[in-house]
């Protein structure tokens, strides 16, 4: 079983619709937690950290579900720039970085 | 502005060959990774090192070999290229294993083994 894993996507949606992105971790020792956003032929970018206490970022939300070892991003109102490969990040203990193998959003007009 | 820098953008290897992709980052940060990203498998970590002649495995180490003898540089080695070693490689750096550290990445280099 991989270690981080997420909905394999891709996933296409028209401008305007809500999209929810789902991750989970086996290492229940993680410590901390991410949402990056890649684009095409780019590196990856930190959209937000994920706490435990759930926040809201614009028209994002990250949730975290500890007991589930479950991680979510919920995109609203969605905007043709919204376009990219989403990756969920577990921190583990000691500061390793693991990355789920990301899921792809595409936004029509 | 944070800065990784990675050596190449494009490198092209002929198979056998030992190969040295470069990183350096001038934010002093402790943590320096080394990911493998390849259609379909996301970023698989290669190496990671937590301080300055540390280092640990992480997922997909065999046939690579890591270096970090000063705190900003940080070297990943193909002791003997292999086709299969063509890929994108990503070097990211992290300040130390608090929680919420976020890691900034170099743009890539895109390793071609003919």
């Amino acid at each position: 079983r991989k270690e981080v894993e997420q909905d394999p996507g891709p996933f296409n949606v028209p401008e305007g619709a809500t999209v929810a992105f789902n991750c989970t971790y086996s290492n229940s020792a993680s410590q901390s937690f991410f949402w990056y956003r890649q684009d095409c032929r780019k590196e990856p970018k930190l959209l937000m950290s994920v706490y435990s206490s759930g926040n809201e970022d614009g028209r994002f939300t990250a949730q975290l579900n500890r007991a589930s070892q479950y991680i979510s991003l919920l995109i609203r109102d969605s905007k043709l720039s919204d376009s990219a490969t989403y990756l969920c990040v577990v921190n583990n203990q000691g500061g390793k970085l693991i990355f789920g193998q990301g899921t792809e959003l595409s936004v029509k007009p | 502005d944070v800065k990784v820098t990675q050596s190449s953008r494009y490198l092209v290897k002929r198979t056998g060959e030992k190969v040295f992709l470069e990183c350096v980052q001038d934010m002093d940060h402790e943590n320096m990774f080394w990911y493998r990203q390849d259609p379909g498998l996301g970023l698989r970590l290669i190496y990671f090192s937590y301080d300055v002649k540390m280092k640990e495995k992480g997922d997909i180490p065999e046939g690579y070999s890591v270096s970090r003898e000063k705190k900003e540089r940080f070297s990943l080695i193909l002791e003997s290229a292999s086709t299969n070693q063509t890929s994108m490689y990503l070097c990211a750096s992290s300040w130390g294993a608090g929680a919420n550290t976020e890691a900034f990445f170099g743009q890539g280099t895109r390793l071609t083994v003919v």
